[in-house]
């Protein structure tokens, strides 16, 4: 099946700065979505991304399905930004495959 | 207006009992899923409904069955639990566009099960 990985692994930042979180993934995949999985154990939706660029505020993604991956942006990190984040793709509309997920902590 | 939502929240039982965690969507979704996420954090499918209809059953002991009385809800029932059932267990819905077409998938808020 495919294969989601998604670096680094953990990542510690002070609060201001920028950071770009990767996912890759090993065949062509119709559906991919980043979440944020707060502190408090919520997924929040953050993009629906199967190809092209997107922004919302201080985050963006971008997804080259051609070359098969994925980066999320995260500019300006606050607090509030910690927690872990996913990376989940879909081949053929159905189930979505998670990657392991980065584990983000922004220290003020 | 809560999109997806799960009961209970939280549940605490002993090994050997059955529990029920209920489910709801009020998207209009047809397709509905249960993912259980391990103590390391990691999400797997475990079921996908499709209008009432089962489509994907994981490898999944047969100790877990879906039920789904209509479009809007996805319950699961859990017989016998064991300990190593313990995990957070989340629902979540899309919309069906038929074939392979693109479709986002949203969240309830989990139910965290231990079992002792």
């Amino acid at each position: 099946g495919i294969q989601v990985e998604q670096s680094p692994p953990d990542l510690i930042l002070q609060e201001g700065a920028n950071s770009t979180l990767r996912c890759n993934f090993s065949d062509s995949v119709n559906n991919l979505q980043w979440f944020h999985q707060n502190p408090w154990g919520q997924l929040i939706n953050l993009f629906y991304i199967p190809s092209g660029t997107k922004q919302n505020g201080r985050l963006s993604a971008t997804t080259v399905a051609t070359e098969r991956y994925s980066l999320l942006y995260i500019s300006s990190s606050q607090t509030t930004d910690s927690g872990v984040y996913f990376c989940a793709v879909d081949q053929a509309g159905t189930a979505l495959i998670f990657g392991k997920g980065t584990t983000l902590s922004v220290s003020s | 207006d809560t999109a997806v939502s799960q009961t209970p929240k939280y549940l605490v039982t002993q090994m050997g009992n059955d529990k029920s965690i209920k489910c709801e969507q009020n998207l209009g979704h047809d397709t509905m899923y249960w993912y259980k996420q391990d103590s390391k954090k990691f999400l797997k499918i475990m079921f996908s409904y499709n209008n009432k209809e089962l489509i994907i059953n994981e490898t999944v002991p047969n100790r877990f069955s879906p039920k789904s009385p209509d479009k809007a809800h996805l319950n699961l029932h859990i017989n016998s639990l064991e300990l190593g059932d313990s995990a957070v267990y989340f629902c979540a819905s899309s919309q069906d566009l038929g074939g392979a077409a693109y479709n986002e998938q949203f969240f309830g808020p989990g139910t965290r099960l231990t079992v002792l």
